[in-house]
């Protein structure tokens, strides 16, 4: 499994745009990259997935260079409900059934 | 609907115990995986099943145990409990394996193991 290097923390201000870079240099042909969000005391939650070049949903936005060892998720217009820790995972998801490979995520903290 | 619902919330052990915990997925979901996660780091997947069938295993002991039911909702034991199993544990489901487009993991809001 492709190891994945993120920032430990972030700070930011509401209103802003928060890009959490990942670097994931041995990554598989197969793997796809995935980020995942929680907060304190819940579970983890899926927020996009992509493979290459750009993905868009309503929460945020990946972007992925054509090396593709590292991506971007980029989330748009911070509040202090989006204090959490972000992980990056890179896995093949059908080889891999579903087993998810967590890393230490950063920590990204909104101040008002 | 309901989401991936765990049980207990809390839970506090004394060292030498057994506990049992317990993990509903979401309706249709046929897969369900079990994480440990220690305060400060990111989760650690322990077991996954799928069909009632044993999927994949984490490197853990063999203290940790786990199984499927014909209803899919999963059990996750652990034996001889130490001060190193306190943690969140977190179970996640799935609806299946093999596509991408299935593979977003839901979990719950995992059960608070404290071992004294």
């Amino acid at each position: 499994l492709a190891k994945t290097t993120q920032p430990i923390s972030m700070d930011s201000y509401e209103g802003q745009e928060v890009n959490i870079t990942c670097s994931h240099n041995n990554i598989a042909t197969n793997d796809y990259i995935t980020w995942y969000q929680q907060f304190p005391s819940q579970g983890p939650r899926f927020i996009i997935q992509g493979y290459k070049t750009k993905v868009t949903n309503e929460v945020a936005s990946l972007f992925i260079p054509a090396d593709r060892k590292s991506s971007t998720l980029s989330l748009p217009r911070v509040s202090l409900s989006d204090t959490a820790v972000y992980y990056c995972l890179v896995g093949d998801p059908p080889a891999a059934g579903n087993k998810l490979t967590f890393g230490g995520g950063t920590r990204v903290l909104v101040k008002p | 609907d309901a989401g991936v619902t765990q049980s207990p919330t809390h839970l506090i052990k004394t060292r030498g115990q057994h506990v049992t915990l317990r993990c509903s997925p979401i309706s249709g979901h046929k897969s369900v995986s079990w994480y440990q996660q220690v305060l400060g780091q990111g989760p650690q997947f322990i077991f996954q099943y799928y069909e009632k069938e044993e999927r994949g295993r984490g490197n853990f002991p063999d203290r940790f145990s786990a199984r499927q039911f014909p209803n899919y909702s999963s059990e996750l034991n652990v034996n001889a409990l130490l001060l190193g199993d306190s943690a969140l544990y977190l179970c996640a489901s799935s609806w299946t394996l093999g596509q991408v487009s299935n593979t977003e993991a839901f979990f719950g809001q995992g059960t608070r193991l404290t071992v004294v």
